[in-house]
């Protein structure tokens, strides 16, 4: 089955600075990755998402990066702000059944 | 429009005994599925339903089973808990398959 891994486990920012998360899967056949955010007590909120045919995505101050070839993508934050503190999980899929498999989550830290 | 909404929020039992846990999905939705998440295996998928019928299924023993009513309205049951069964249980709903998934807070889970 497919394997996610994902690193740092913890990041930790002054805020302004960039952030990068990186995952890699096994599954050449998965097509569909997003990325969660997850504050304290509260369940993962999709942030944003890629699929295979495209090689990056941006939205505001967080972009997608996909290596089909490689099999990685990563997510970018640039300018971080304290509340951009959180959990975020990275996730692939393959289309015509969506079973998700996550990588094990990277805290990111933003100091003020 | 109301999110996700996930009852209980915190429950506690005993090993061997069952429990039953609720999703109410967002208005509209008709697509819901179930996550388990722990500090040791992270976010595991534990199965989906859409129109009252289950799609796919994580690997999982035969004693985590779930349904989904008509109004799209999805339990879950845990029968013979164990103590490894303590976790966060997690419902997101969507408005079919391979849509963009939105979380409940999650119901903690502690098994004694």
């Amino acid at each position: 089955g497919e394997n996610v891994e994902q690193h740092p486990s913890t990041l930790s920012v002054q805020e302004g600075d960039s952030a990068v998360i990186k995952c890699t899967y096994s599954d050449s056949a998965s097509n569909y990755f997003p990325w969660y955010k997850q504050e304290l007590g509260k369940g993962p909120q999709l942030i944003i998402d890629i699929r295979s045919n495209v090689g990056e995505k941006k939205d505001q101050r967080i972009a997608v990066t996909l290596n089909k070839t490689a099999k990685h993508f990563s997510l970018h934050i640039t300018e971080t702000q304290p509340e951009d503190s959180a959990v975020y999980f990275c996730a692939a899929s393959r289309g015509g059944s969506y079973i998700p498999t996550f990588g094990r989550g990277t805290s990111l830290i933003v100091h003020p | 429009k109301a999110g996700v909404t996930q009852t209980p929020r915190y429950l506690i039992k005993t090993r061997g005994q069952q429990v039953t846990l609720s999703c109410s999905p967002i208005s509209g939705h008709r697509s819901v599925s179930w996550y388990q998440q722990t500090p040791g295996q992270g976010l595991q998928f534990l199965f989906e339903y859409f129109s009252e019928t289950q799609r796919n299924k994580g690997n999982f023993p035969g004693r985590f089973s779930g349904r989904q009513f008509s109004n799209s309205r999805s339990e879950m049951n845990v029968s013979t808990l164990e103590l490894g069964d303590s976790a966060l249980y997690l419902c997101a709903s969507s408005l079919g398959p391979e849509e963009e998934q939105f979380f409940g807070p999650g119901t903690r889970l502690t098994v004694l």
